[in-house]
C-alpha cells in the first residue's frame, strides 16, 4: 500500500513562477486536505475536499488554488508564487467518521527565492 | 470548533515514562481525541484516539478525563526515537476533513 504520495519531494521556484504540488492516495479516502508548515510551527489548513467536485477553504487559503476531479487526486496550485509560500507541505486523507485516522504524505519541501 | 492547549515543550529520559498533556475545556460530545507525531522531515503520523474511556495500543496509552476535558499521552517508555512534536486534535464527523493543529508539544528525550 502506498498511501499518500507527494510528488515532488524539493523544489525551488523563482518569484512569480506557477507550479502544481501533486497529491495521490490509494485508500479510496473521500476527504483530502492540504496544510503548510513553516519553520518551527505547526500544521495550518489550506484547502480541503469531501469528496470529487466538492473543495473549501481552510485557515490560509490565499495565493493557492484546489480541484478534485477523482477521488485518488487532489493537486495543489500556486499561482504566482511568493518568497512567503516557502514551507513544507503536507497532504492528508482519510475517511469520513471522526474515529478514523488520518494519512499524511511525506510532504514538499518548497523555497521560492 | 473547539480548540486544544498543549505545553511547548517537555523533556523526558530515556525508558522513562512520559506523561503529554492536552487541554480541551470547550470539546463536544461528539468530538473524538486524537493524538499525533511528527518526527524529525517526515509527516505527521497517526499514534492513539479515543472519545469517553481509556485506550490503549502499541504505541501508547490514551487517559481521558471523566468530564472530556483534558487528556495526557501517556508513553511508557521512551526511547530516542520517541523525540518528535506530539499533536493532540478533536475530530468529528463534520470536521474530520479540516482537522486544525496548533504547535503541538516538542518532547525531548535524553538519554
Amino acid at each position: 500500500n502506498a498511501g499518500v504520495t507527494q510528488t515532488p519531494k524539493f523544489q525551488v521556484l523563482k518569484t512569480g513562477q506557477s507550479m502544481t504540488l501533486q497529491c495521490a492516495q490509494d485508500m479510496n479516502h473521500e476527504y483530502m486536505s492540504w496544510y503548510r508548515q513553516d519553520p518551527g510551527m505547526g500544521l495550518r489548513l489550506i484547502h480541503y475536499s469531501v469528496g470529487a467536485g466538492i473543495t473549501d477553504q481552510g485557515e490560509v487559503p490565499n495565493g493557492y488554488n484546489v480541484s478534485r476531479s477523482t477521488t485518488e487526486d487532489f493537486p495543489l496550485r500556486l499561482l504566482s508564487a511568493a518568497p512567503s509560500q516557502t514551507s513544507v507541505y503536507f497532504c492528508a486523507s482519510n475517511s469520513p467518521e471522526g474515529n478514523t485516522e488520518a494519512f499524511f504524505g511525506q510532504g514538499t519541501r518548497l523555497t521560492v527565492v | 470548533d473547539a480548540k486544544t492547549t498543549q505545553p511547548n515543550s517537555m523533556e523526558s529520559n530515556e525508558e522513562e515514562p512520559v506523561h503529554l498533556p492536552c487541554n480541551h475545556s470547550t470539546i463536544s460530545g461528539t468530538d473524538y481525541i486524537h493524538w499525533y507525531r511528527q518526527l524529525p522531515s517526515q509527516g505527521p503520523e497517526y499514534v492513539i484516539h479515543g472519545l469517553t474511556s481509556n485506550v490503549n495500543n502499541r504505541m501508547a496509552s490514551l487517559a481521558i478525563a471523566e468530564d472530556r476535558k483534558s487528556s495526557t499521552l501517556i508513553l511508557h517508555r521512551a526511547t530516542l526515537r520517541d523525540a518528535a512534536v506530539y499533536y493532540c486534535i478533536l475530530r468529528n464527523n463534520t470536521n474530520a476533513g479540516k482537522s486544525t493543529f496548533g504547535d503541538g508539544t516538542t518532547l525531548t528525550v535524553k538519554p
